[in-house]
């Protein structure tokens, strides 16, 4: 069974901290990673994706991939209340199935 | 650009009716996929489209649930009959690719009395 498992948290970190997410996922095959973020009763909305081992950066977010070790990252700096949501890590694995992790709650206290 | 849009958004039936959710993706997407979203978890997809091919049904209960893309546009996804354990949040996305980045539509809440 393939898998993206995820830090159910909650996380919680102060106003204008940074926010680490982690994800780790089981299918070696897996090419293409996604987050995303999601809002309570509000469905999934793209962050970032990211397909080749490093670091991308998009404003404050930057992700991390590191396929030796199967391992996919989110930091959000600056962290703002309106960051408190529910990200989602996905994997796209070989077979061309998406496979989402159950998310990580995030709180950011002002 | 229109998003991902999907009805109804919110459906409330007892066990053993049937209900139909319909789906519109992005213009020019061609891959469609309907997830199935239960409280606390992620989505699980349970089948993704290809134009109005299916590329993968394998999590797709089928002795009740069904789904079609007839012309590669529009999708419905069905249950019948439905069970009280598919009480969700049914995700319609698309992409422009299979491995592309997947946009979702509003989802519609499904309740199983």
């Amino acid at each position: 069974q393939k898998e993206v498992e995820q830090n159910s948290g909650p996380l919680s970190v102060p106003e204008g901290a940074i926010a680490s997410l982690n994800c780790t996922y089981s299918d070696r095959g897996s090419q293409s990673f996604f987050w995303y973020r999601q809002y309570s009763g509000k469905s999934p909305e793209l962050i970032m994706s990211i397909y080749s081992n490093g670091d991308k950066e998009d404003g404050r977010f930057t992700a991390q991939l590191n396929k030796a070790s199967q391992y996919v990252s989110l930091l959000i700096r600056d962290s703002q209340p309106s960051d408190s949501a529910t990200y989602l890590c996905a994997a796209h694995t070989g077979g061309f199935k998406t496979i989402f992790g159950a998310g990580t709650r995030l709180f950011v206290k002002a | 650009e229109a998003g991902v849009a999907q009805s109804p958004r919110y459906k409330i039936i007892e066990k053993r009716q049937s209900v139909a959710f319909w789906c519109n993706p992005i213009s020019g997407h061609a891959t469609l996929y309907w997830y199935q979203q239960i409280l606390g978890q992620g989505p699980k997809l349970l089948i993704q489209f290809q134009n109005n091919g299916v590329v993968d049904d394998s999590q797709l209960p089928k002795d009740r649930f069904s789904a079609e893309r007839l012309k590669g546009v529009d999708s419905t996804l069905k249950i019948q009959p439905a069970k009280l354990e598919d009480s969700a949040v049914y995700l319609c996305a698309s992409s422009s690719g299979t491995a592309a980045d997947q946009y979702f539509g509003p989802g519609t809440r499904l309740l199983v009395l």
